[in-house]
């Protein structure tokens, strides 16, 4: 069975301050990574991919790959009250099928 | 560019009864998925369609539901009869091409979801 393992959470953190969202996952052939966020009643949307081990940034997010050791980390700087939602880690396993985890959820506080 | 399409957004249906789910990818995608998202749950693959043939329907409970794509666009899945703990959110997703995925031709995209409930 491959897993993809987040903390449900919640996470708290103030206004303008940096979350740290985890993600670890078993099957080490997995090549893409994905993070998504899901608003309540709202749908997955995606925020970035990321598949080469290091850092990828894009805004105030930056996605963290260590293959070596199965694990995926999505940072949020200068985190915002609009940024509260469940963040969704997602492992391609192959053959373009993703495995998710139960989803982190974030709350910022004003 | 318009995303995923889903149709309804919602249903509620009493337990035995049938329900269909339709969905329409954006233009262009070739691969087409459904996924149940249970209440407090990641969304879990039901089934994956490649053009109109199936690629995964592993975890799809083949005695209650059903998929199909014709023509490699629009989809349909449908639950017959319908238990009570099929209550979830049903999330249709495309992605471009199978492969390649170093260049972000696999991210899914999901359209908004119908929830069913099944009282």
């Amino acid at each position: 069975q491959k897993e993809v393992e987040q903390n449900s959470g919640p996470l708290s953190v103030p206004e303008g301050a940096i979350a740290s969202l985890n993600c670890t996952y078993s099957d080490r052939g997995s090549q893409s990574f994905f993070w998504y966020r899901q608003y309540s009643g709202k749908s997955p949307e995606l925020i970035m991919f990321i598949y080469s081990n290091g850092d990828k940034e894009d805004g105030r997010f930056t996605a963290q790959l260590n293959k070596a050791s199965q694990y995926v980390s999505l940072l949020i700087r200068d985190s915002q009250p609009s940024d509260s939602a469940t963040y969704l880690c997602a492992v391609n396993t192959g053959f373009q099928k993703l495995v998710f985890g139960t989803g982190t959820r974030l709350l910022v506080s004003p | 560019e318009a995303g995923v399409a889903q149709s309804p957004r919602y249903k509620i249906i009493e337990k035995r009864q049938s329900v269909a789910f339709w969905c329409n990818p954006i233009s262009g995608h070739a691969t087409l998925y459904w996924y149940q998202q249970i209440l407090g749950q990641g969304p879990k693959l039901l089934i994956q369609f490649q053009n109109n043939g199936v690629v995964d329907d592993s975890q799809l409970p083949k005695d209650r539901f059903s998929a199909e794509r014709l023509k490699g666009v629009d989809s349909t899945l449908k639950i017959q009869p319908a238990k009570l703990e099929d209550s979830a959110v049903y999330l249709c997703a495309s992605s471009l091409v199978v492969g390649a995925y170093s260049r972000g031709t696999d991210t899914q995209y999901f359209g908004p979801g119908t929830r069913l409930t099944v009282l």
